[in-house]
């Protein structure tokens, strides 16, 4: 069975400064896609980044990037130039290639402080 | 634009009452998704349904039943509420036609507190 860790409960960083959210998954699976979605507070879900594991090169969203580590199962979000409006719950992601469920890490809690 | 919507934001019910959380998706997706978010355990999956009247259970499907008659509406029921059914529900959908984007649309959530 897969799973996601993500090792960070809660970040807080000012603003401007630049900020890595750690994850790890576990699979034995070759084909797949992984992903970052954001929980702003009280407001809904959106997917902010996603990878395909057959993709050597890391995905990039404007000030969001990915550290993508196949061989380390590793997949990091880096977040340039922090915004107050990235405060949010960040989720961690992965879906197996042919299956339509993801699944989800514990989260992180980001604060970015003025 | 893309959009889920739930019932309610809010819900307040009593342990032992039969509880309907309604989500409606108007992307025509094939697939819906329940999911409940507790702190510290992240979204954990209820239900999955990927066509009408089809449904499969998720991690946590104890407790919980679903419908779905129709393609834009997949419905979550506690059959009798409990209190430790107190949690925000979340509903998803997707499209497997996507190919390669896979993107789950979420709706705003409803948290329910059992009493």
């Amino acid at each position: 069975a897969q799973t996601v860790t993500q090792s960070q409960p809660e970040m807080s960083v000012q603003e401007a400064e630049t900020v890595t959210l750690s994850c790890t998954y576990d699979t034995s699976e070759s084909n797949y896609y992984l992903f970052w979605y954001k929980q702003p507070p009280s407001r809904q879900m959106i997917l902010v980044i996603r990878q395909e594991a057959y993709k050597q090169q890391n995905a990039t969203e404007n000030r969001f990037s990915v550290n993508f580590q196949k061989a380390a199962k590793s997949f990091s979000l880096k977040i340039s130039d922090s915004q107050l409006g990235d405060t949010a719950m960040y989720f961690c992601a992965f879906m197996k290639q042919g299956d339509d469920k993801i699944i989800f890490g514990k989260g992180t809690r980001l604060h970015i402080l003025p | 634009d893309v959009k889920v919507t739930q019932s309610s934001r809010y819900l307040v019910k009593r342990t032992g009452e039969k509880v309907f959380l309604e989500c409606v998706q108007d992307m025509d997706h094939e697939n819906m998704f329940w999911y409940r978010q507790d702190p510290g355990l992240g979204l954990r999956l209820i239900y999955f349904s990927y066509d009408v009247k089809m449904k499969e259970k998720g991690d946590i499907p104890e407790g919980y039943s679903v419908s779905r008659e129709k393609k834009e509406r997949f419905s979550l029921i506690l059959e009798s509420a409990s209190t430790n059914q107190t949690s925000m529900y979340l509903c998803a959908s997707s499209s497997p036609g996507q190919g390669f984007k896979y993107e789950q649309y979420f709706g705003p959530g409803t948290r329910l507190t059992v009493t």
